[in-house]
Parts: structure tokens; C-alpha cells; sequence
């Protein structure tokens, strides 16, 4: 049973246009939601977090959403531009340290010139 | 600064046949994970170790995976008897000691296994 979800496996935005990423959850135990960006032939890097504590995490062009009670978050990005076309986890953890994060499947994020 | 590295990038192998991946951990870094994602899954945690003790195994998938960390650094999985369903690219990930706090991990380019 997947405790992590993205529904979409894909998502194609024009360029200067907002991009919604989203994510649901399962466990209420998980502390800390992580986003990270994958290209490919690369490992996937850290792009922004949120603990349970907030709804709200803003860090440039991108701002992650959270709502506790309905166990979801999402993930905006604007504008978007064609270098954020790549492959996007949502990713949490529980309240200790150094917990493996429990991944999503991903969304492809096609950003069209 | 060197972020994880991982070797080989690409690894073809014949069913049945053994398999050793590394990872060698950014400076420092007292924890490290592995992960693994086959195609059009997301990354499925395998191990994760803190210091060479590796308090969760819990997402080996059998008994021919196995994994070791010596010295508090470099760490080597080791896949026996290779089948089919093991293809996947393999992910190792290391991150600072943290009582609390969101835990960023720093990833490696991985390892794409093909067992033939």
C-alpha cells in the first residue's frame, strides 16, 4: 500500500504559466515533506521541504502547500520555465532523525517554450 | 566539495551471476541509505545505515541482497543470484547525524543494473 502518492504521472505547462505539483499521503505519523527534482541520468536533488507545524513554505519561485487534515500538499511553481522540466518526488518522513524518506512515484514536468 | 559518487553508472549482468555496487558518501556524512527504482516506480528504500550498524533492513527485498559500510564511509551492496525483477537503478543517499528536523538527504547519480 503506497503511503506516499503523486496521481499524475505527467504534467505539460507553457512557459511563465504556474505549475501544480500534487501529492497525498496516508500516514499521519510522517513529520516532514520533502520535494525533489530529478533530470535524468541524475540523482534526484533536495528542492524545498515543510514540517507538519506549517501550511505554507515559499523559497523563490517555488512554494510547497500543506493541508494536515486533508493530507495532501502541493507543490507551485511560477513562472515556470523550460529548465524545470524534469521528474518531481514528494517525499516525508516521521518526527526522528535520519528516517529513509518514503517516496512517491514521481510527476514528469514538461515545461513548453 | 564532492557530493556522493557511485560506481559502476551502468552495470550489465547475466542472470544468476553476482553484483557489488558502491557508494562512497560525502565527507562526513554519518548516514547513508540506499534506494532502488525500477521502472515507473518511485524510489523504494532498501537499507539505511547510521555510522557501519544498519538499524533498518527492512526494505531488502530477500536474502541475496546484502549490504556493509566500513570505516563510516564508502558502503558496497551486493546482489547474489541476480534475477529479471532486479533491474532497476540503484540510489545511494547520505545526510548528517540529526536528532530531529527534516532530514535532507544528498543523493548519487546511481548505478543502472540490467540482469540479462
Amino acid at each position: 500500500d503506497q503511503q506516499v502518492k503523486q496521481n499524475s504521472p505527467s504534467l505539460s505547462v507553457q512557459e511563465g504559466r504556474i505549475s501544480i505539483l500534487n501529492c497525498d499521503y496516508t500516514n499521519s505519523m510522517f513529520d516532514y515533506f520533502l520535494w525533489y527534482k530529478k533530470y535524468p541520468a541524475e540523482g534526484p536533488t533536495f528542492l524545498i521541504s515543510i514540517s507538519s507545524i506549517k501550511d505554507k513554505n515559499e523559497d523563490g519561485r517555488f512554494t510547497v502547500f500543506l493541508n494536515k487534515s486533508a493530507k495532501h500538499l502541493s507543490l507551485h511553481i511560477v513562472p515556470s520555465q523550460p529548465g524545470d522540466s524534469a521528474v518531481y518526488f514528494c517525499a516525508a518522513h516521521g518526527d526522528s532523525g535520519n528516517t529513509p524518506l518514503v517516496f512517491g512515484k514521481g510527476t514528469r514536468l514538461s515545461v513548453i517554450a | 566539495g564532492a557530493g556522493v559518487s557511485q560506481s559502476p553508472s551502468n552495470k550489465v549482468t547475466e542472470k544468476g551471476k553476482d553484483v557489488e555496487l558502491r557508494c562512497d558518501p560525502i565527507s562526513g556524512h554519518t548516514a547513508l541509505y540506499w534506494y532502488r527504482q525500477s521502472l515507473g516506480q518511485g524510489l523504494e528504500f532498501l537499507i539505511y545505515f547510521q555510522g557501519n550498524s544498519a538499524p533498518d533492513k527492512s526494505g531488502l527485498p530477500s536474502d541475496r541482497f546484502s549490504a556493509e559500510r566500513t570505516g563510516g564511509s564508502v558502503s558496497t551492496l551486493t546482489i547474489q543470484r541476480t534475477q529479471q525483477e532486479d533491474s532497476a537503478v540503484y540510489l545511494c543517499a547520505s545526510s548528517w547525524l540529526a536528532g530531529a528536523g527534516y532530514n535532507e538527504q544528498f543523493f548519487g547519480p546511481g548505478t543502472r543494473l540490467t540482469v540479462l
